[in-house]
């Protein structure tokens, strides 16, 4: 185990439902993040969030909304999904957000949007 | 425009065997390069990192290399086993920015 840990593991959810993702890391990190991984594709930044304050947002639609109430905590609140949303989120922490710091990976949140 | 390929996209081996994955990037300025190992339903796990100076890098049967001039790096697995069958993340970063890789879909069979 990594000290990442994310649920639910797995997520059905119709297109009008509301939903949340939870991360919890006992690292004592205090550098969050949460990723898209879609089939195929390269692992995609969604959020950064550094001491609780949100640094970067990647154009993430606003149907995706991010909450970080503490450094050890992260969440990520969905709402009108669409099914090209389906994916797995993945939630990683490090130490800090500057280029020495390994970044650590929760196991996924596997989410199927119908 | 930075960007990590790897190569190939999947490979099935024997158990015992050794294998070479390719990682070539053209990301700039070039801070460090990690190699991650996902297992099906699991994260990403680093299994090792190099520097521009840094050439040959091992962990057990992993050996990473590294050649800053090309922008090439490689992971190569000896004496492959079973719990090898994973997928393998070339990363590479630059600045405050990690670049991922589609990654390398291994698959070891007995």
């Amino acid at each position: 185990e990594t000290g990442v840990t994310q649920t639910p593991r797995h997520l059905v959810m119709g297109m009008t439902n509301k939903k949340s993702l939870k991360c919890e890391q006992h690292l004592g990190h205090n550098a969050m993040y949460w990723y898209k991984q879609s089939a195929k594709k390269p692992l995609e930044l969604m959020f950064v969030y550094n001491f609780k304050e949100q640094t970067e947002n990647n154009s993430v639609p606003s149907r995706f909304s991010p909450e970080c109430p503490n450094s050890s905590h992260l969440f990520l609140h969905l709402h009108t999904l669409q099914p090209e949303d389906s994916a797995l989120y993945l939630c990683a922490s490090s130490q800090a957000t500057g280029e020495a710091y390994e970044q650590y990976f929760g196991p996924g949140t596997r989410l199927t949007v119908t | 425009k930075n960007q990590v390929e790897q190569s190939p996209q999947s490979l099935i081996i024997l158990e015992g065997k050794n294998c070479t994955l390719q990682c070539n990037y053209t990301v700039s300025p070039f801070s460090n390069l990690r190699w991650y190992k996902q297992d099906t339903g699991r994260g990403p796990v680093s299994l090792t990192i190099m520097t521009f100076s840094e050439n040959t890098k091992s962990n057990g049967r992993y050996t990473a290399t590294l050649d800053a001039d090309t922008k090439q790096s490689s992971l190569h697995i000896t004496a492959s086993q079973l719990s090898d069958s994973a997928s393998y993340i070339c990363v590479v970063r630059t600045f405050q920015k990690l670049v991922f890789g589609t990654g390398t879909r291994l698959l070891v069979s007995p």
